[in-house]
């Protein structure tokens, strides 16, 4: 069965730094999300990205943050210089059809630890 | 905006007794509505959804969930557990006009043996 795949499974890094989490969507999905957990919290939506656009985003997902997909396979989170409440476990997601009545299939997620 | 009570946080039960974890939904019209599993170290699979119809819907594993809008409730079902079905469920909620899936809180089940 097709899954979404995300590397690394485990990323430190220093505060301030430049972080890029990477995902391989489903091959036939057309779009793609990025979701994060802070420890203890819920999971909350980031963005939303169709036809190499924006579709939605939310508050979190400030100047600091961008998402790309720079080929036909991956997609990108890249968070420019990297704070202490960034750190969270990272989920990217796709799906076959947009707008959240249809299945976001989810990747098993990057820790990112920021010190 | 919409958002999703879990009001259990964690739940211990017995291996082969049935399990009901709960969900409840603040959003205006008809929802799409969902059920997720992560087990340690791995991603959100989807358990089952609910998007309009019959309001038992069937998952995998064995779950099972029914929507009852006039308590604003998704709950989901299992007769029987087994030890793999220790895990944290999310419910999340998604509407018709927009991308984002809103999540619960988790309810984190423990399975004794």
């Amino acid at each position: 069965e097709p899954e979404v795949t995300q590397t690394p499974s485990h990323q430190v890094t220093q505060m301030g730094q430049e972080v890029i989490l990477r995902c391989v969507p489903i091959s036939n999905h057309l779009y793609f999300y990025w979701y994060r957990q802070i420890l203890g919290q819920k999971v909350e939506f980031l963005v939303s990205f169709y036809n190499n656009e924006i579709s939605e985003k939310s508050e979190i997902f400030d100047d600091q943050f961008s998402v790309e997909r720079p080929d036909g396979s991956n997609f990108t989170l890249k968070i420019r210089s990297t704070k202490l409440e960034d750190s969270a476990m990272y989920f990217c997601a796709s799906s076959e059809q947009g707008l959240s009545g249809d299945t976001q299939y989810f990747g098993p997620g990057t820790r990112l630890t920021v010190l | 905006a919409q958002s999703v009570t879990q009001p259990d946080i964690h739940i211990t039960v017995s291996e082969g007794a049935s399990l009901e974890l709960r969900c409840n939904y603040s959003y205006g019209a008809t929802p799409y509505l969902f059920w997720y599993v992560q087990s340690p170290g791995q991603g959100l699979q989807l358990l089952l959804k609910y998007f309009s119809g019959d309001t038992l819907v069937q998952g995998i594993k064995g779950f099972e969930a029914e929507f009852k809008r006039s308590q604003s409730s998704f709950n989901l079902r299992k007769p029987s557990v087994h030890w793999s079905d220790a895990a944290e469920y999310f419910c999340a909620v998604g509407r018709s006009n927009d991308y984002k899936l809103s999540f619960g809180a988790g309810t984190t089940v423990t399975v004794r043996a």
